[in-house]
């Protein structure tokens, strides 16, 4: 089935403890790219990458690391994660060319 | 910078009623919009899309949408509401240059038996 997976699906954590989110898709889609949801805020996208090696900054990525050394793997890197990264996060991807993203089912993360 | 807006934080609608959800956008050169909808504790689901072509665009579940330049709009629409499109729906728009996505906050619908 194809389809992005996303883990943990839910992370309770302490401030400043390193955390990695994991994102991998079976779609052999170049494009990934990691979102944060929080109420009243909508999705807002934090980093990209249209392939292997190359990332970029979306319009919040401070705070978050990113890499993607393999196709299928994007994952999200909170070195020291804080209160107000406590949010739900989404993977997604797609084929480069194409516009439609697929969408994991997300990760409730919970820094306190 | 691009932007999306999605005035309506609430739609409420009767069932078979139809309903309109709004978005307007800004982009420099041409949009590249979407709509997608989010059930409970699920990811996003691929609505429909505007490339290019006819502004009138059809997508899943009979949803359907308008793009209309002069006003910077893409709402979307459904002739007769069903009880199971309650969900939380988002616009989008893609610059066509780079990876850049940016949604809208995001409106509630809810169409009510």
């Amino acid at each position: 089935e194809a389809q992005v997976t996303q883990n943990p699906r839910y992370l309770i954590t302490v401030t400043g403890k390193k955390l990695t989110v994991t994102c991998s898709q079976n779609m052999n889609h170049e494009y990934m790219s990691w979102y944060r949801q929080d109420p009243g805020l909508g999705l807002r996208q934090i980093y990209y990458s249209m392939n292997v090696e190359v990332t970029d900054k979306g319009d919040v990525p401070e705070g978050y690391k990113v890499s993607r050394k393999e196709k299928r793997n994007f994952p999200l890197i909170l070195e020291s994660p804080s209160p107000n990264q406590t949010s739900l996060y989404f993977c997604a991807s797609k084929l480069a060319g194409s516009y439609e993203q697929y969408f994991g089912p997300g990760t409730r993360l919970t820094v306190t | 910078a691009q932007s999306v807006a999605q005035p309506e934080d609430q739609v409420n609608v009767a069932e078979g009623n139809p309903l309109t959800v709004k978005c307007t956008y800004s982009v420099s050169g041409n949009p590249y919009l979407f709509w997608y909808v989010q059930y409970p504790n699920r990811g996003l689901q691929f609505l429909l899309k505007y490339i290019t072509g006819d502004n009138l665009v059809k997508g899943s579940y009979g949803f359907e949408a308008e793009f209309n330049k002069s006003q910077t709009s893409f709402h979307l629409k459904k002739p007769s509401a069903l009880v199971s499109d309650s969900a939380l729906y988002f616009c989008a728009v893609v610059n066509t240059n780079a990876g850049k996505s940016t949604f809208g906050d995001g409106t509630t619908l809810t169409v009510k038996p």
